[in-house]
């Protein structure tokens, strides 16, 4: 019964190709996140999603496109993908709170992307 | 400034020890504050949310002192299982139930039989 899943595990592919990373949750949550966690273990917020509503974009290339289909997905598609994107992308989810609370974020177990 | 800094570490321990991480955060408008831990190729898992009075959870107590912007996670009689990477995390500030975690680069963690 896994909480946040996403797929794939692994993904290698080449400079300048297009692919996708699926997300989803069975928690009931109506907030989805993406975050990205560099070579050096830094964690960043990429975007968030509330009820299928773009909430929170940061500075994050135009080629990363994120989709929600439904309360329970987020998907993250990326358009010419660059070196520098190989990392493991995470996606969590949490319920809302109040203005200017958070509640605990449940993570997938992660992306690895290498781009070669 | 960085938003949310820990302790460089690694901190290599024996079993038994008793360790304290150190963090802080600019955010003065920041309410919610959480340790997550993180193991090696793993997601970040909640450890403990950090309440103002402190609290305990078995052998770990959080500590917040909201003038300081300082955070501390002590873990006491350290286990092997210990071993992980321990994230400060604090919230951003944004609409209503969407405000980012922010999260600090984390403090390795190795407890050595």
């Amino acid at each position: 019964d896994t909480a946040v899943s996403q797929t794939p595990k692994y993904l290698v592919t080449q400079m300048g190709n297009d692919k996708s990373i699926k997300c989803e949750q069975n928690l009931g949550h109506d907030t989805m996140y993406w975050y990205k966690q560099d070579s050096k273990k830094f964690l960043k917020i990429m975007f968030s999603y509330n009820n299928k509503e773009l909430i929170i974009n940061e500075t994050v290339p135009n080629r990363f496109s994120p989709k929600s289909p439904d309360k329970a997905h987020l998907n993250l598609h990326i358009n010419s993908l660059e070196l520098g994107d190989s990392a493991v992308y995470f996606c969590a989810s949490s319920h809302v709170r109040a203005a200017g609370l958070a509640n605990e974020q449940f993570f997938g177990p992660g992306t690895r992307l290498t781009v070669l | 400034r960085k938003e949310v800094e820990q302790d460089p570490g690694p901190f290599n321990v024996p079993e038994g020890a008793t360790v304290a991480f150190n963090c802080t955060y600019s955010n003065s408008a920041s309410q919610s504050f959480f340790w997550y831990r993180q193991d090696c190729r793993k997601e970040p898992k909640l450890l403990m949310s950090v309440y103002s009075s402190g609290n305990e959870d078995g052998r770990f107590t959080a500590q917040l002192n909201r003038a300081s912007q300082y955070i501390s996670l002590l873990i006491r009689d350290s286990k092997l299982s210990d071993s992980a990477t321990y994230l400060c995390v604090v919230n951003g500030w944004g609409r209503s139930g969407n405000t980012p975690l922010v999260f600090g680069k984390g403090t390795r963690l190795s407890v050595i039989a």
